[in-house]
């Protein structure tokens, strides 16, 4: 049992770049979520998907689109990167203890 | 958006000494209330989740405690431990399982 993981674990892109941060679970979770963690800013939600099929925006949802693509999966794409989103970026599942598991994060860096 | 404040932003402790912060939150709309520690280079981990007002919960040396009709959450740590060194964040659920976290207290423990 992983929990919640996500890949990769760092990444480093020039501006325009795009890419697609991957997330999975094994725990049977309805909900999944992306954050981003910036210094000062806690943790804001980017985009949750509260069942397989549909997602919707967090606070702060431009430059970002996301997959639901089973129950399990949940992926995060940055189409053109750009510098405002170098951070490191946390996917979360939600569990019926109430409680949101997160994975180990992944650190972007956009030059 | 919702304004979930905490206090201190940090805190330096001397091992032994007991210690609390402040989560406040608004109080309109309140489902739960989730307290988790953060410790470098690791993703958050859930302490609690507390949904009725005067709820009191308890794990080992770290005890919260929840007062929904005026917004607020105190979290309190008994002889703190240099192990207990770590960011602790509180998020509020106001439905929909969607947590707005604050921005955490950084508490440091010096033996």
């Amino acid at each position: 049992n992983a929990g919640v993981t996500q890949t990769p674990k760092f990444q480093v892109l020039k501006t325009g770049q795009s890419m697609t941060l991957q997330c999975a679970q094994d725990m049977n979770h309805n909900s999944m979520y992306w954050y981003r963690q910036d210094p000062g800013m806690g943790l804001r939600l980017i985009y949750y998907s509260a069942s397989e099929g549909t997602t919707d925006k967090g606070e702060v949802p431009n430059g970002y689109n996301v997959s639901r693509l089973n129950k399990r999966e949940f992926s995060l794409r940055l189409e053109s990167a750009a510098p405002s989103q170098t951070s490191v970026y946390f996917c979360a599942s939600y569990g019926i203890g109430n409680e949101q598991y997160f994975g180990p994060g992944t650190r972007l860096t956009v030059t | 958006i919702l304004n979930v404040e905490q206090s201190p932003q940090s805190l330096h402790v001397q091992e032994g000494d007991s210690t609390n912060f402040t989560c406040s939150f608004p109080s309109s709309n309140f489902y739960a209330l989730h307290w988790y520690r953060w410790e470098t280079a690791k993703s958050p981990e859930a302490l609690f989740v507390m949904t009725l007002n005067g709820d009191e919960k308890k794990k080992g040396r770290i005890s919260a405690t929840l007062n929904t009709k005026e917004g607020y959450s105190y979290l309190y740590i008994k002889g703190s431990q240099p192990e207990d060194s770590a960011t602790y964040l509180c998020a509020e659920n106001t439905g929909f399982q969607k947590l707005v976290f604050g921005t955490g207290t950084r508490l440091l423990v010096s033996p």
